[in-house]
């Protein structure tokens, strides 16, 4: 039973590109948290997802960014028009549901996004 | 707006000693989590608890829910111990969790 996936590990763009960062939650489970964990500071969240559902994204800076959870396929965080600030290490974790974080919760291994 | 203190912030330590890292918050919960996460690495899951203690290996946390404060231990600990330990509470809420800002662990041969 294959973790949480995350890709890219690395990826690097360039002031005004967007990027794209992905998470394959753990098999059976539909409930996504995505979190940001900024050079020198605490993990941050971001945002919550249920399949095709955004529960909760009061982490999520108002503008640029955006996440999904499709119906098929792996869970979407969209960064555009990045800036030298957005760069982080984004952290994916599933739960299997209901209980939220109430239940143990899975992380992947990260995307560190760094814009040049 | 949940406040989590870990202390100490930086813990150097020598092989085999035991080692305490605590963790307290300001406002009730549902659960906490202990967490790993090696430099450059992901982070991995050591415990989520709601009451009492749990026990893995070495490691044993504890959390006194009235207190508002966790523990974390580590017995006979290891150079491959060796990483930022985190605390993370979870409220309840559609919020996901809310993390301390880590205790960076160095335990030397």
């Amino acid at each position: 039973n294959a973790g949480v996936m995350q890709n890219p590990r690395h990826l690097v763009r360039r002031r005004g590109q967007e990027a794209r960062l992905r998470c394959s939650p753990m098999k059976g489970h539909s409930h996504v948290y995505w979190y940001r964990q900024l050079p020198e500071e605490g993990l941050k969240f971001m945002v919550y997802l249920q399949k095709e559902n955004i529960i909760d994204e009061s982490g999520m800076p108002k503008e640029r960014f955006s996440a999904e959870f499709p119906k098929e396929g792996p869970s979407i965080l969209r960064i555009q028009q990045v800036v030298r600030g957005d760069s982080a290490a984004y952290f994916c974790a599933s739960s299997r549901g209901q209980g939220g974080m109430n239940t143990e919760a899975f992380f992947g291994q990260g995307t560190r996004l760094t814009v040049v | 707006k949940n406040e989590v203190e870990q202390s100490p912030q930086n813990l150097t330590a020598q092989e085999g000693e035991f080692i305490t890292i605590n963790c307290s918050y300001s406002v009730g919960i549902s659960a906490l989590h202990w967490l790993q996460q090696h430099p450059g690495g992901g982070i991995v899951s050591l415990f989520m608890l709601s009451s009492g203690k749990k026990k893995h290996g070495r490691l044993i946390a504890t959390i006194n829910i009235q207190e508002k404060h966790s523990s974390l231990h580590i017995t006979a600990s290891h150079p491959r111990d060796s990483a930022v330990y985190i605390c993370a509470v979870y409220g309840g809420g559609a919020d996901g969790l809310t993390f301390g800002k880590g205790t960076h662990l160095i335990i030397q041969p």
